[in-house]
């Protein structure tokens, strides 16, 4: 069964530091999204990605971050330079619909820890 | 604004027991009602959606939606040790992009 993808699975960073996280979505899906999960907090929407542009972002989602579909598979969540408070599980999804209801695949997820 | 709630429990039920997990939202632009489950250390996992109010039923899970009263739940019938897992809800609007997902309930089920 198609599933989605993430490396690293744990990314360890010093404060400052830029780091991208990286997805690979199902192969015939067409919108993307990342979501983040501060510990014992929800699960929140960062942005979404469709036909190479930003569709949507949230209010997390500010100038410190940036995403990218640098080829026809990954699709990358960069930080530029982290904070202590960007420490999360960062969720990749994607979707194939365009439709009224986007069912979201979501991957394992990769645990950033900011030092 | 909160826009979802959720009790996040934990929840400890013996096995065979119906299990009842709840959400209230405020904002009436949500038209679909999911419920996820994670398991620790993997992403959430849909198991049902509904659109708008009413229920939906998948073997053992039954989904029903409040609009009225903004409020959601999911019942597990005969509930397993495999079902022990956190439970997501989550909505979004019509076409949306955006999922607003609760807390998370975080359930056991003793054999």
């Amino acid at each position: 069964e198609p599933e989605v993808t993430q490396t690293p699975s744990h990314q360890v960073t010093q404060m400052g530091q830029e780091v991208i996280l990286r997805c690979v979505p199902i192969s015939n899906h067409l919108y993307f999204y990342w979501y983040r999960q501060i510990l014992g907090q929800k699960v929140e929407f960062l942005v979404s990605f469709y036909n190479n542009e930003i569709s949507e972002k949230s209010e997390i989602f500010d100038d410190q971050f940036s995403v990218e579909r640098p080829d026809g598979s990954n699709f990358t969540l960069k930080i530029r330079s982290t904070k202590l408070e960007d420490s999360a599980m960062y969720f990749c999804a994607s979707t194939q619909t365009s439709g009224g209801f986007k069912e979201q695949y979501f991957g394992p997820g990769t645990r950033l820890t900011v030092t | 604004q909160k826009e979802v709630e959720q009790d996040p429990g934990p929840l400890s039920v013996p096995e065979g027991a119906i299990v009842s997990l709840n959400c209230t939202y405020s904002n009436s632009a949500f038209q679909y009602f999911m419920w996820y489950r994670q398991y620790s250390r993997k992403g959430p996992e849909l198991l049902m959606y509904t659109y708008s109010s009413g229920n939906k039923e998948d073997g053992r899970f039954t989904a029903q939606v409040d609009k009225s009263s903004k409020y959601i739940s999911l019942f597990i019938r005969d509930s397993q040790p495999s079902d022990s897992a956190t439970y997501l809800c989550a909505m979004s609007s019509y076409g949306g992009n955006q999922f607003y997902f609760g807390t998370g309930t975080s359930l056991t089920v003793i054999p």
